[in-house]
């Protein structure tokens, strides 16, 4: 139990597009999903927090508007990278809390999706 | 939450125990020992987390030091496939505040 699942998990796009990245929960639904970026070699840098029905929470120096978040249910949540550049091709991870299991708070993560922006 | 210290890097033959050591000289009472690890282009996988007893499940022991100053990782017959970061992360677990802060963790290469 408790997968997440990611897609796409690879995706090249031109300079100035917009790319939609979802991550869902397969078999067990979530109050909150975290959206993460890794860039080569490099530590995991939370993005932001997305609650289900509300507006998501942004880190320090992450632009909400470049990257729009929306968690419609407690089951999906989607990250759109908007007019993306080369500087924003990155490792993008999304994790999930379980929301019926308050004993561990354990947070379960995606596959990835690895983006490449030409 | 706390910050962890790791090494860098380490090697483990295969078959062998492997034992990752963090340190966590600040943290709290309330606070979690969490380990994850990441296989190359993969996305973070749990392992094990304590608080201040020992703890063992199918994948890995965690070892906590009675000052709870820092903490082992033990895997205790490693494979090819245990080549990964782990990362060890101090944390509170709150409804309101939950957010893994990762570190550099530490490579582990396990060598045939």
């Amino acid at each position: 139990g408790a997968v997440v699942s990611q897609h796409p998990s690879r995706v090249i796009c031109k300079s100035g597009t917009s790319v939609k990245i979802e991550c869902r929960s397969l078999d067990f639904q979530a109050t909150t999903m975290f959206w993460y970026r890794q860039f080569p070699k490099k530590s995991l840098m939370l993005m932001a927090t997305s609650n289900e029905g509300s507006k998501a929470t942004y880190e320090q120096g992450v632009e909400k508007d470049k990257f729009l978040i929306n968690h419609a249910s407690l089951t999906l949540s989607t990250l759109t990278v908007t007019s993306a550049h080369p500087e924003d091709s990155s490792f993008y991870i999304c994790s999930a809390r379980d929301r019926g299991d308050s004993s561990y708070n354990e947070q379960f993560f995606g596959p990835g999706t690895r983006l490449t922006v030409l | 939450d706390a910050k962890t210290t790791q090494p860098p890097s380490m090697d483990c033959a295969e078959g062998r125990a492997a034992n990752l050591p963090c340190n966590h000289s600040t943290i709290s009472g309330n606070e979690y020992v969490y380990w994850y690890r990441q296989i190359h282009s993969q996305g973070p996988q749990y392992i094990i987390h304590g608080l201040k007893n020992n703890e063992t499940n199918e994948m890995a022991s965690l070892i906590i030091t009675e000052d709870r100053k820092s903490s082992t990782l033990i895997l205790p017959h490693a494979t090819l496939r245990d080549t990964a970061v782990y990362y060890c992360i101090a944390l509170t677990l709150s409804v309101s505040n939950y957010q893994l802060i990762w570190g550099a963790g530490t490579k582990l290469i396990i060598k045939p």
